[in-house]
């Protein structure tokens, strides 16, 4: 069965770069599209942005400028990387799978993400 | 300010019935197929309904779910008070070119 859990510095300073990695396990990174999602704190879910097997991206264009997905496949791993941190990106970060049928299928846990110095 | 329009909360007896709307446009909803999230306390989304009103084998058919035009509903029959949690809805938006979620409903089992 696939698992997914997201991981990374829990605190980020304003301005610096948030990092975060999704392991993939009981299954294969090289197929599929995986997601990133966000929740700020008593807010509803955020799409931004997925990767492809083959390594092509789709972003949010509200956070295009900042965001980097990228695949790990040696790893069976993922990542996200966003750039010039404000308050307004913390967040829970949730990594998620995106099947054959138009959906998010399978989420991972989450990890959540404060910017503050 | 969300893509997707739901009623920010709802709510019914044990046992009852409640129907979730969510409502977009002609670029997301009328274009798309629509998905359907359960959030319990605390934990990740869960997929409850894909392709409009498919349910992943897991999910009890007391969910079920439908599409019209620009509007899709979820219906929850046989309420149980597991069943409080947010839900949200959710597609592709052709215009913004992003997927798009509802803001999404609150549901209380009273």
């Amino acid at each position: 069965q696939v698992q997914l859990q997201a991981s990374g510095p829990g605190l980020v300073k304003p301005s610096e770069t948030l990092s975060l990695t999704c392991t993939v396990s009981g299954g294969s990174i090289s197929s599929y599209y995986w997601s990133w999602i966000r929740q700020p704190p008593g807010k509803g879910l955020e799409w931004i942005g997925y990767i492809f097997y083959s390594g092509s991206t789709k972003y949010n264009p509200s956070l295009k400028s900042r965001v980097t997905i990228s695949l790990h496949t040696s790893k069976n791993q993922f990542s996200l990387t966003l750039s010039s941190v404000t308050a307004a990106d913390t967040a829970v970060y949730y990594c998620a799978w995106v099947g054959d049928n138009h959906a998010f299928d399978l989420w991972g846990q989450g990890t959540m993400v404060t910017v503050s110095s | 300010q969300s893509v997707l329009t739901q009623p920010p909360s709802v709510s019914a007896a044990p046992g009852q019935r409640v129907t979730i709307s969510c409502s977009g446009s002609s670029s997301n909803i009328g274009n798309d197929y629509v998905s359907w999230y359960q959030q319990l306390p605390g934990t990740a989304p869960k997929l409850l309904i894909y392709e409009n009103k498919k349910r992943p084998s897991d999910i009890p058919d007391r969910f079920s779910a439908s599409k019209s035009g620009t509007s899709a509903t979820l219906d929850i029959t046989g309420l149980q008070t597991g069943d409080e949690a947010d839900y949200y809805c959710g597609t592709w938006d052709s215009s913004l070119s992003a997927a798009v979620f509802g803001g999404g409903t609150q549901l209380t089992v009273l």
